[in-house]
């Protein structure tokens, strides 16, 4: 039972640049959850998916897309990556009562 | 929406001490989880607590919902335990605290 998987665990970007961020968990959850996280601060929600085929803004989504491709997996994508996105991302999935989460990924944009 | 207030902000411990961390709240909640994220980043799973009081070995936490707050307690301290504490109460989605920062000494 590998829990919460997040790939890749480091990522460097070119200011302009696209890329998508991989989750996927095992529990059979329904609500699966992105995260970004800046140094010295909580995680902030960026977006979720209460269920397989929805997704709804969080706190801070401008810059991001979200894609619910089945009840495993959840995916993060970065359209024109800016210095601003240089965060640690975080995935999560719940069972409707608990959150658990993924290793993170850590992503730079220069 | 709701605010979320962790104290202390920064804790620094002699290894065997005890500590409790507060969290405090703005509104009322129906769930209420802590976790800790190690110096590797790894947030972890301390405990879903909306109410009472629950203990996992060293570590215990109490929430009181009426009042809006909720202790994490840790005895005997251990180098292992520290990193960032963040409690998350949830209204709809999780609200995390700015975290309390713990390092304990050996």
């Amino acid at each position: 039972n590998a829990g919460v998987t997040q790939t890749p665990k480091f990522q460097v970007l070119k200011t302009g640049q696209s890329m998508t961020l991989q989750c996927a968990q095992d529990m059979n959850h329904n609500s699966m959850y992105w995260y970004r996280q800046d140094p010295g601060m909580g995680l902030r929600l960026i977006y979720y998916s209460a269920s397989e085929g929805t997704t709804d803004k969080g706190e801070v989504p401008n810059g991001y897309n979200v894609s619910r491709l089945n009840k495993r997996e959840f995916s993060l994508r970065l359209e024109s990556a800016a210095p601003s996105q240089t965060s640690v991302y975080f995935c999560a999935s719940s069972n409707g009562v608990e959150q658990f989460f993924g290793p993170g990924t850590r992503l730079t944009v220069l | 929406g709701i605010q979320v207030e962790q104290s202390p902000p920064d804790l620094i411990l002699q290894e065997g001490a005890n500590s409790t961390l507060r969290c405090n709240f703005s509104d009322s909640v129906n769930n209420l989880q802590w976790f800790h994220q190690n110096p590797w980043g790894q947030l972890i799973n301390l405990f879903y607590i909306p109410s009472g009081t629950k203990q996992n070995g060293r570590l215990s936490a109490t929430t009181v919902a009426t009042e809006r707050y909720s202790l994490l307690y840790i005895s005997s301290s251990q180098t292992t335990d520290s990193g960032v504490y963040f409690c998350a109460p949830r209204e709809g989605k999780l609200i995390f605290g700015q975290g309390t920062e713990l390092s304990v000494k050996p």
